[in-house]
């Protein structure tokens, strides 16, 4: 088990560039989430999705983030134009069914 | 959503000695679950606790659930230098899963 798999580990970028942040979940998994963590704001729930469907997405801070799920191995969530504010560390978790969650290492996003 | 609160946001102990965290939700659960997070990295899953249950182990880990007053408590025995870290508990009542700011843990050597 490879566990959640996340691209790049760490990004930089200039304000105004699109990002876009990957990652694989656990075989078999049909739930995955995306989280954004700050020192300011701690880690906030930005957007879910079941067997590829997105379910909650209200967490997503505005029209800037976008998030797919086109099959059951792959979620990408962008962000386009990037701002300063933006900078965080995204994380991308994945479970079963009321199992607990099982997270990737981060994707650190530097936006100057 | 439902997120849990964590109390106390930051926690300092000798090594050896026992650490107490606590956590407070507002909303019926099927489970609570926690969680810990060493720094620069992903959380780690700790232990999970039914709501028909009151008390769990796992190795040092205790957690205990009192559904009535909405609150948990996670205890860790004979703490390590290793156990040093952020630790979050979260109510899981639905599909969807948030997280507090949590209990950030140092064991002094």
């Amino acid at each position: 088990d490879a566990g959640v798999i996340q691209s790049p580990r760490h990004e930089v970028t200039e304000m105004g560039q699109e990002v876009t942040l990957r990652c694989k979940p656990i075989s078999g998994h049909d739930y995955l989430f995306w989280y954004r963590q700050t020192m300011m704001r701690g880690l906030e729930l930005l957007i879910y999705f079941n067997n590829n469907v997105p379910i909650d997405d209200s967490g997503m801070p505005e029209d800037r983030f976008s998030a797919k799920m086109p099959n059951a191995s792959f979620s990408t969530l962008k962000i386009q134009p990037s701002e300063p504010r933006d900078s965080a560390v995204y994380f991308c978790a994945s479970s079963r069914q009321s199992s607990p969650l099982h997270f990737g290492n981060g994707t650190r996003l530097t936006v100057t | 959503s439902q997120q849990g609160e964590e109390d106390p946001q930051a926690l300092s102990i000798q090594e050896g000695e026992n650490a107490t965290m606590n956590c407070s939700y507002k909303t019926s659960i099927n489970n609570l679950q926690w969680y810990r997070q060493n720094s620069g990295r992903g959380l780690v899953h700790l232990i999970l606790i039914r709501s028909n249950e009151r008390e769990k182990h796992s190795g040092r880990l205790r957690v205990t659930l009192d559904t009535s007053k909405k609150s948990s408590s996670l205890l860790i025995t004979a703490s390590r230098a290793a156990d040093t870290a952020s630790y979050f508990c979260t109510p899981f009542g639905n599909e969807k899963l948030t997280f507090g700011t949590g209990t950030r843990l140092t064991i002094i050597p």
